[in-house]
């Protein structure tokens, strides 16, 4: 079974509409992380949490938001999506750790805004 | 700006070939490292680490080598099979006060091994 999950795998809509990923851990982690991949980029961040209803912003958080109500969620909402969001979102989850530490990540979702 | 990069974009070898695939880093203040490897609909899976008190790590045919000095490091696989075929990022955990780690990204290497 996967430790990190993501909801939906695939989603296309329209410029304009709300849309939410979700994203659930069995991991028992604190730390969990939303990246946007597009191509022939790395993954860039957008929020991260430490904790339940802890919110911090990433590199590119305009236009996303996301919240964490539950150690094993944390989703990310498109308020209003626009087609240059159209990318592979990833979810991520970690240990607290002072010295750093792997992120485990989920299976992607892709995100089409026409 | 802070900033991970890879060398290059792709990689083709030969099966059985050994592959090596390079990363540069600004921030001479990092001290941990981490290797990923994307297979294609997957996310990034952690491959292997290094901290800054260790040139040089071996995992089951991987080897990262770690040059401070110049502030490269790069992943070698050994015996390059076709399963190993993937994109390749190397990280950098951002530390900062309090714990958190914030991955910084290379763009990726693209390895395409060939039978």
């Amino acid at each position: 079974d996967a430790d990190v999950t993501q909801t939906p795998r695939n989603r296309i809509t329209k410029t304009g509409k709300r849309i939410m990923l979700e994203c659930s851990q069995t991991k028992g982690h604190d730390r969990m992380y939303w990246y946007r991949q597009d191509p022939g980029l790395g993954l860039r961040l957008i929020y991260y949490s430490f904790d339940v209803k802890d919110i911090n912003k990433g590199e590119i958080s305009d236009g996303y938001s996301v919240s964490r109500q539950a150690q094993a969620k944390f989703s990310l909402s498109l308020e209003s999506a626009i087609p240059n969001q159209t990318a592979l979102y990833f979810c991520a989850t970690s240990e607290k750790n002072l010295q750093g530490n792997e992120q485990f990540f989920g299976p992607g979702t892709r995100l089409t805004v026409l | 700006g802070e900033s991970v990069g890879l060398h290059l974009p792709t990689l083709s070898v030969q099966e059985g070939d050994n592959s090596i695939i390079n990363c540069a880093y600004s921030n001479s203040a990092s001290d941990y490292f981490i290797w990923y490897k994307q297979e294609s609909g997957k996310g990034p899976q952690f491959i292997i680490d290094i901290r800054s008190n260790m040139d040089k790590r071996q995992g089951q045919r991987v080897t990262v080598l770690l040059n401070k000095t110049v502030k490269h490091l790069s992943l070698q696989i050994a015996a390059t099979q076709p399963g190993d075929s993937a994109v390749y990022f190397c990280a950098d955990p951002q530390l900062r006060a309090g714990g958190y780690n914030k991955l910084i990204f290379g763009a990726g290497t693209r390895l395409a091994v060939h039978p």
